[in-house]
């Protein structure tokens, strides 16, 4: 089966600007979760949905959002761009949550200019 | 504060050797763990998991061993290949943590020929 598709691969954008990713969960999963991998900080929760609802939320500031669809599709946004956004950001789709295990995509790298 | 860290940045290790990759947790709440395996210009992929009411899983070449009185988790890897060259994440998911993963630091292991 498919697994996680996020698109698109790469992102080049110019500070200011607002960025919005894209996630095609495993089919059946209605868990979505957004992770921030920097060098820096590591891998970093972003926040969760489950059935269009959003359940768990990171500690970003509120430039960083994100919605989830009826399909269980997920998009997440980040406005007024700044250099630190530059990132791998990461979907993962689960079942049900996390004590299921996600699966996650291969990630969109964002690079802030 | 909730941590899970990793003992060692970087593990060298010789081709057809045992690996055995270090986590530390203090989340004592944490009742699922997951290790995953990172290559280059990929997302983090599921390599095997251990619930709290168990203290060893074994995979195919990967075990992972659980022991809680000390909060620690370690991933072995029997006749460890070229290809097992990547980064090491644990993971945890405490119970009650609102869906989100918690993730170490991660560990680069290196397999020399």
């Amino acid at each position: 089966k498919a697994g996680v598709t996020q698109t698109p691969r790469y992102l080049i954008k110019t500070r200011g600007q607002q960025v919005t990713l894209s996630c095609s969960p495993i089919s059946g999963h209605r868990s979505v979760s957004w992770y921030q991998q920097t060098p820096g900080q590591g891998l970093q929760f972003l926040f969760e949905y489950f059935s269009e609802t959003q359940r768990n939320k990171g500690n970003f500031p509120g430039r960083f959002s994100g919605r989830q669809f009826s399909n269980s599709r997920s998009e997440m946004n980040v406005s007024t761009l700044e250099l630190g956004d530059s990132a791998l950001y990461l979907c993962a789709s689960s079942l049900r949550g996390a004590n299921y295990g996600y699966t996650f995509g291969s990630g969109t790298r964002l690079t802030v200019v | 504060g909730e941590s899970v860290g990793l003992h060692l940045p970087t593990l060298s290790v010789q081709e057809g050797d045992n690996s055995i990759i270090n986590c530390a947790y203090s989340n004592s709440a944490s009742d699922y763990f997951i290790w995953y395996k990172q290559e280059s210009g990929k997302g983090p992929q599921f390599i095997i998991d251990i619930r709290s009411n168990m203290d060893k899983r074994q995979g195919q070449r990967v075990t992972v061993l659980l022991n809680k009185t000390v909060k620690h988790l370690s991933l072995q890897i029997a006749a460890t290949q070229p290809g097992d060259s990547a980064v090491y994440f644990c993971a945890e998911a405490p119970t009650g943590g609102g869906n989100k993963l918690t993730f170490g630091t991660g560990t680069q292991l290196k397999v020399e020929l």
